[in-house]
């Protein structure tokens, strides 16, 4: 069965610190895709960024930034001069199929307190 | 720009009262799903469906029963609310083509008193 794994529940930083919030996954399958969703205040969730298995090229979006590495089950993500609009609950999420029935499965979520 | 919608941002309901929470895509999207997110259990899939008239049980489908008889709709029933499904409800939807992403809607918080 898949298995989404943050292992940070909450992260207090000040503004313009980088940090760096955790994932870890799970999986048999060898064709995967994994998720960032971020989730402000308002309640909705926002998709980041779709990752397939095959590629293990980092990814770079403004301050954004996301390190796959297969060889450790892992898909951490970076953000950069950190912003008090980046405070939110940021999800991490794993797909194995890619038909459909397809589910999408999701971390418990970090919360990031980013202070002036 | 892609658009879920669901039927309530807030909602308060009595125990045993029967309940519909409603959710719309305008995407054609042919799957559609049904979360709950409590804190500290992050989100939990209740029911999906891949299909019209189709359905599958998710993580945690004990209480739930869905219907989705167009293609554009997927409604979740509460049959007897109950205190511990208080919650708040994410509904989403996704392509079974192309470039696979979740869309969510803005959630519903449901409270059963």
């Amino acid at each position: 069965a898949q298995k989404v794994t943050q292992a940070q529940t909450e992260i207090s930083v000040v503004e313009k610190e980088d940090v760096t919030l955790d994932c870890v996954y799970e999986t048999r399958d060898t064709t995967y895709y994994l998720f960032w969703y971020k989730q402000p205040p308002s309640g909705e969730l926002v998709f980041l960024i779709r990752r397939n298995s095959f590629d293990e090229q980092n990814e770079i979006s403004g301050r954004y930034s996301w390190n796959f590495q297969k060889s450790t089950s892992s898909f951490n993500f970076t953000i950069t001069a950190s912003q008090v609009v980046d405070s939110a609950v940021y999800f991490c999420a794993l797909s194995e199929k890619t038909g459909a029935n397809s589910k999408l499965t999701f971390g418990k979520g970090i919360t990031l307190s980013v202070r002036p | 720009d892609v658009k879920v919608t669901q039927s309530s941002r807030y909602l308060v309901k009595r125990t045993g009262e029967k309940v519909f929470l409603e959710c719309v895509q305008d995407m054609d999207h042919e799957n559609m799903f049904w979360y709950r997110q409590d804190p500290g259990l992050g989100l939990r899939l209740i029911y999906f469906s891949y299909d019209v008239k189709m359905k599958e049980k998710g993580d945690i489908p004990e209480g739930y029963s869905v219907s989705r008889e167009k293609k554009e709709r997927f409604s979740l029933i509460l049959e007897s609310a109950s205190t511990n499904q208080t919650s708040m409800y994410l509904c989403a939807s996704s392509s079974t083509w192309g470039r696979r992403v979740w869309f969510f809607g803005p959630g519903t918080r449901l409270t059963v008193l």
